[in-house]
């Protein structure tokens, strides 16, 4: 199984600052054969599902502000959110859908400093 | 607009059933992998099963195999969890989602609110 472990487990920035979220993979989740990084971000607000951000490991999901960006490849990811908004305050999780079983990471509860 | 809407958490003593359904609307249903994954209470969020556009392909987390089943009906535009031998580690928010186009390899684009299956005596 890939495990996905996240960094760090919780998070404080003030408004309007830069927020990074790091997602190590256990083993790459790169796939030669289309040079694509199966992984995705989500943002998880209580009381509420999973929202899908971002895919391929850079693709912004439609609807989702340009504030937030993903980036990195193989084994090592990163989730950037340039300016931090009230309405960010979230749990952060990254999934790998490279291989079966597929997995999250641990989560990143972001607050405001 | 894309709906997903699960049905039929509850609570269920230890060894019990349950099924759960999942109502989809605002897509072809049959142009999509589903999937299952569940959240215990203060938890994480884990995979739980995946199954094919036309139900030839079904995945499963070790943990449940051979206890939950994953099933859907085209008719009814309904996705399907039929869950045996429950246990207290089974407790969780259960959702169901829609798998982006193509394989069982793509991300989860829509969710439902998910249904919380409480197992206890």
């Amino acid at each position: 199984d890939i495990v996905m472990t996240q960094s760090p487990d919780s998070l404080a920035v003030s408004l309007g600052e830069r927020a990074t979220i790091n997602c190590k993979s256990s083993q790459s989740v790169l796939y030669d054969s289309n040079d694509k990084d199966y992984l995705s971000w989500y943002q998880q607000k209580p009381g509420q599902p999973p929202k899908l951000l971002i895919y391929w490991a850079s693709t912004r999901e439609s609807g989702v502000p340009d504030r937030f960006s993903g980036s990195g490849s193989g084994t090592d990811f990163t989730l950037t959110i340039s300016s931090l908004q009230a309405e960010d305050v979230a749990v952060y999780y990254c999934q790998q859908y490279y291989s079966l079983p597929l997995t999250f990471g641990q989560g990143t509860k972001l607050e405001i400093k | 607009e894309v709906q997903v809407m699960e049905s039929g958490g509850g609570l269920v003593q230890p060894g019990g059933s349950l099924r759960l359904s999942c109502a989809v609307s605002g897509f072809t249903f049959n142009n999509y992998w589903m999937t299952w994954v569940r959240q215990a209470p203060g938890k994480g969020l884990e995979w739980v099963a995946s199954i094919k556009q036309d139900g030839s392909e079904t995945y499963y987390v070790d943990s449940v195999k051979g206890r939950f089943t994953i099933s859907r009906d085209s008719a009814k535009n309904s996705l399907y969890l039929q869950m045996n031998s429950l246990r207290a580690d089974d407790t969780a928010v259960y959702y169901c989602a829609r798998v982006q186009t193509g394989t069982v390899y793509r991300t989860f684009d829509y969710w439902g609110q998910g249904t919380l299956v409480t197992v206890s005596s």
